[in-house]
């Protein structure tokens, strides 16, 4: 298994420009996460899906959008970006029947300017 | 979930076995307590969790005072790969699906 896979790996966008952070797992869990983290900081839930078709909204959703049409991937919208989404995004599967025990991506690193 | 209090950074020598305190007062009985760690530019990995009695397995052990009031998360022979941002994170099955990740433990290991 490659496990939890992001893409890209890092992106510099301009305010106002929007893009799609990808994630896809390949170990067919259910519960997907997105995260971000600012410099110094522990991370933020920005949404997350306990399945196919069913999304939901984390601690800092604002600015964001999600959509989860498939087990394997679940992508991670911007809109329009803005300075204060300069961070580094997560995203994380739960493994099922491990509590919460989550598997991470290797994060992707978003400056916006 | 119940909050947690770690002390920012802390030193080990290789070799040496790492002791890194949390302490969640304010836990409740149905309240897990799970370890995560961050080595620089990576996501967080799974260490070790635990409800009331010690655990142990390949990477870590966690010790659970009886109170569960605080835990000790041990790494017993620490190698310079396991400098990294140590997590003490408290969670319970209630359907919140967030993981609260707070500043952590800058965890130095030196040679």
């Amino acid at each position: 298994n490659a496990g939890v896979t992001q893409t890209p790996k890092f992106r510099i966008l301009k305010i106002g420009q929007s893009m799609t952070l990808q994630c896809t797992q390949d170990m067919n869990h259910n519960y997907m996460y997105w995260y971000r983290q600012d410099p110094g900081m522990g991370l933020k839930l920005i949404y997350y899906s306990v399945g196919a078709g069913i999304t939901d909204k984390g601690e800092v959703p604002n600015g964001y959008n999600v959509s989860r049409s498939t087990t394997e991937d679940f992508p991670l919208r911007l809109e329009l970006a803005a300075p204060s989404q300069t961070s580094v995004y997560f995203c994380a599967s739960r493994v099922p029947l491990r509590d919460n025990e989550q598997c991470f991506g290797p994060g992707t690193r978003l400056t916006v300017l | 979930d119940a909050k947690t209090t770690q002390p920012p950074s802390m030193d080990c020598a290789e070799g040496r076995a790492a002791n890194l305190p949390c302490n969640h007062s304010t836990i409740s009985g149905n309240e897990y307590v799970y370890w995560y760690r961050q080595i620089h530019s990576q996501g967080p990995q799974y260490i070790i969790h635990g409800l009331k009695n010690n655990e142990t397995n390949e990477m870590a052990s966690l010790i659970i005072t009886e109170d569960r009031k605080s835990s000790t998360l041990i790494l017993p022979h620490a190698t310079l790969r396991d400098t990294a941002v140590y997590y003490c994170i408290v969670k319970d099955w209630s359907g919140n699906e967030k993981l609260t990740f707070g500043t952590g433990t800058r965890l130095t290991i030196i040679p």
